[in-house]
Parts: structure tokens; C-alpha cells; sequence
């Protein structure tokens, strides 16, 4: 089982310019998570879908973030425009049902200089 | 709102020492409470309690909750350095589909 797979690994990327980053939950899982890791403000959820329908995005920090789960096996996060304080790691999580424990992917580290 | 809090932030210890780490929490609907380890990358899944007084325990570590006070603790039994990680306390809400993380705690352990 390849588990929760993310990319970039690394993302360095100037203020303003638009970010995309990817995840491809682990097969067979129906719920995905979006969380944000910063040491100010520790791990924070931002957005999860349940059989690829957007359940709540009121972790979201503002209208410059928006996330897209077009299938089973794929999800984007997007910034749009990105700012220095988004710096920070992006995990993607799934899980097979909601209740169940979740699977992180091994996050992208994001810089926004 | 939805509390989670880890104590102590962070915790010094050598090979072989016993360590407890505390987690405390205030949440409207409560379902589990789920323990992490986090090295240098993801989060992995160490355990998930849902009911009061039960221990759960795999190899060196064990973990119990207690619904009545609101806490939970993660023992870890004769420390080896593989162990220096960042660990973190969760709480799963009624529906099962929001996890709210304390703020973790770091133990480091020297050889």
C-alpha cells in the first residue's frame, strides 16, 4: 500500500504567485483531510471531503485558499495569491470511514518568500 | 470552542527512563481520542480510545483515557533514543470527522 501520497515534497514560491498543492488519498478511503502545520498554531484542519463532496471548509483562512476534489483518488489546495505567512507543512490525511484513525501523507513544506 | 491541551511541552529524558505524557480536553462531542508520533514527517497513528479506564498498550507504550476528567495519558517504558519524536493528542468529534490537535508534546531522549 503506497499510503497517502502528496506532492511537491518542497514548494519555494515568491509572494503573489499561485500555489497548487496535490494529494491521492490512500485507494479505497472516502474521506480527506487538509491540514496546516505551523509552530505558532500547531496542526489545524482547513477542509475535508467525504466521498468527494466538500464538507467543511470553515478552517479555511480566507477567500485566498480553495481546495478541489474532482474524484476519489485526487484533491488539490490551491493559494491564490500566496503570502509569506502561508508558509508552513500542508498534510493531506484520509480515512477509510469517518470514525476510523487517519493517514497523513508526508506533507509539503511550503516557503512563500 | 474545542480545547486540547498537552503537558508538559517538552520533556528531557535519558535511555531507559519512564516518561507520561498528559493531555487534557474540552470538546461539545466527544467521541475518541487518538494519539500520534510525529518524527521528522507525518503524523503515524500510535492509538485510538474510546471508552474509560480501558489501557491500551503496544510494546513499550500505553495509553488510557479517563471520560470523567477529561484526559488521557501516553506512557512510554524504558525510553531508546528512536523514541525522540513530537507527540500529539487528538480528539475526534461525535460524527467522526473532525480531529482537534493539542499543540504536542517534544521528548527528546539521549543515549
Amino acid at each position: 500500500d503506497a499510503g497517502v501520497i502528496q506532492s511537491p515534497r518542497h514548494e519555494v514560491t515568491e509572494m503573489g504567485q499561485e500555489v497548487t498543492l496535490r494529494c491521492k488519498p490512500i485507494s479505497g478511503h472516502n474521506s480527506l483531510f487538509w491540514y496546516r502545520q505551523t509552530m505558532m498554531r500547531g496542526l489545524e484542519l482547513l477542509i475535508y471531503f467525504n466521498n468527494n463532496v466538500p464538507i467543511d471548509d470553515s478552517g479555511m483562512p480566507e477567500d485566498r485558499f480553495s481546495a478541489k476534489m474532482p474524484n476519489a483518488s485526487f484533491s488539490t489546495l490551491k493559494i491564490q495569491p500566496s503570502e509569506p505567512r502561508d508558509s508552513a507543512v500542508y498534510f493531506c490525511a484520509s480515512t477509510l470511514q469517518q470514525g476510523n484513525e487517519q493517514f497523513f501523507g508526508p506533507g509539503t513544506r511550503l516557503t512563500v518568500l | 470552542e474545542d480545547k486540547v491541551v498537552q503537558s508538559p511541552l517538552s520533556l528531557v529524558v535519558h535511555e531507559g527512563d519512564t516518561v507520561t505524557l498528559n493531555c487534557s480536553y474540552e470538546v461539545t462531542n466527544f467521541r475518541s481520542l487518538l494519539w500520534y508520533k510525529q518524527e521528522k514527517k507525518a503524523p503515524t497513528f500510535l492509538f485510538m480510545l474510546t471508552s474509560s479506564g480501558i489501557e491500551k498498550k503496544s510494546g513499550r507504550l500505553s495509553s488510557i483515557l479517563d471520560k470523567k476528567e477529561l484526559f488521557s495519558i501516553l506512557n512510554i517504558t524504558a525510553t531508546q533514543t528512536g523514541d525522540s519524536a513530537v507527540y500529539l493528542c487528538a480528539v475526534l468529534n461525535n460524527a467522526g470527522n473532525m480531529l482537534t490537535f493539542g499543540g504536542g508534546t517534544r521528548l527528546m531522549v539521549k543515549p
